[in-house]
């Protein structure tokens, strides 16, 4: 099976523009989680979809919103950037049915926000 | 709040070491426990603890946890320079349906010649 795939890999931006990324999961995953990982606070829970809906979210201010599709892939938005927001960004999927299951992670998309 | 406190922060060992990396954590409604690696980029799936006392092994490495005293240890034996790496615990609550990991800050293991 394919593992998880993130696109693009690599994202240039400004402060005050706005950034897509995309996540596709594993073939047959129905849920799809994504995390801010930062050398300082480390990997941090951002949302996770599952069926098109957002069901868990973390701690983070509106400027960060996701959708899911109805073939399970994802996508996460961050608008008005801000530095801060430089930072690898990883989607995980999984088959969704709770806390037992194994998240498995993409590649991730390294955004620097200049 | 969730709480993963990994121990210590980094370690330099020489090849052929034992290892022991640490994970307290701090949770209601713990479901699993979780170890990944991460060397480049994405973390990859090690372990899931979820009982007490079971032993997980997969070859050089395995992890056991302690649900009375709240941590999980991984061990490495014969470590090789391919060990090298952030090993993360990841604590997995149980929401209903929902998934969330908690993550703690790693353990950057450097194995040396």
């Amino acid at each position: 099976k394919a593992g998880v795939t993130q696109t693009p890999r690599y994202l240039i931006k400004t402060r005050g523009q706005q950034v897509t990324l995309s996540c596709s999961p594993i073939s047959g995953h129905r849920s799809v989680s994504w995390y801010q990982q930062t050398p300082g606070q480390g990997l941090q829970f951002l949302f996770e979809y599952f069926s098109e809906t957002q069901r868990n979210k973390g701690n983070f201010p509106g400027r960060f919103s996701g959708r899911q599709f109805s073939n399970s892939r994802s996508e996460m938005n961050v608008s008005t950037l801000e530095l801060g927001d430089s930072a690898l960004y990883l989607c995980a999927s999984s088959m969704g049915s709770g806390a037992a299951d194994t998240q498995y992670f993409g590649p991730g998309t390294r955004l620097t926000v200049l | 709040e969730d709480k993963v406190v990994q121990s210590p922060l980094s370690l330099v060992v020489h090849e052929g070491d034992t290892v022991t990396l640490n994970c307290s954590y701090e949770v209601t409604n713990f479901r699993s426990l979780l170890w990944y690696k991460q060397e480049k980029k994405a973390p990859t799936f090690l372990f899931m603890l979820t009982s007490s006392g079971i032993e997980k092994k997969s070859g050089r490495l395995s992890s056991i946890l302690d649900k009375k005293e709240l941590f999980s240890i991984l061990n490495i034996t014969a470590t090789q320079t391919g060990d090298s790496a952030i090993y993360l615990c990841a604590l997995g609550r149980n929401t209903g349906t929902a998934s969330k990991l908690t993550f703690g800050t790693g353990t950057r293991l450097q194995v040396t010649l």
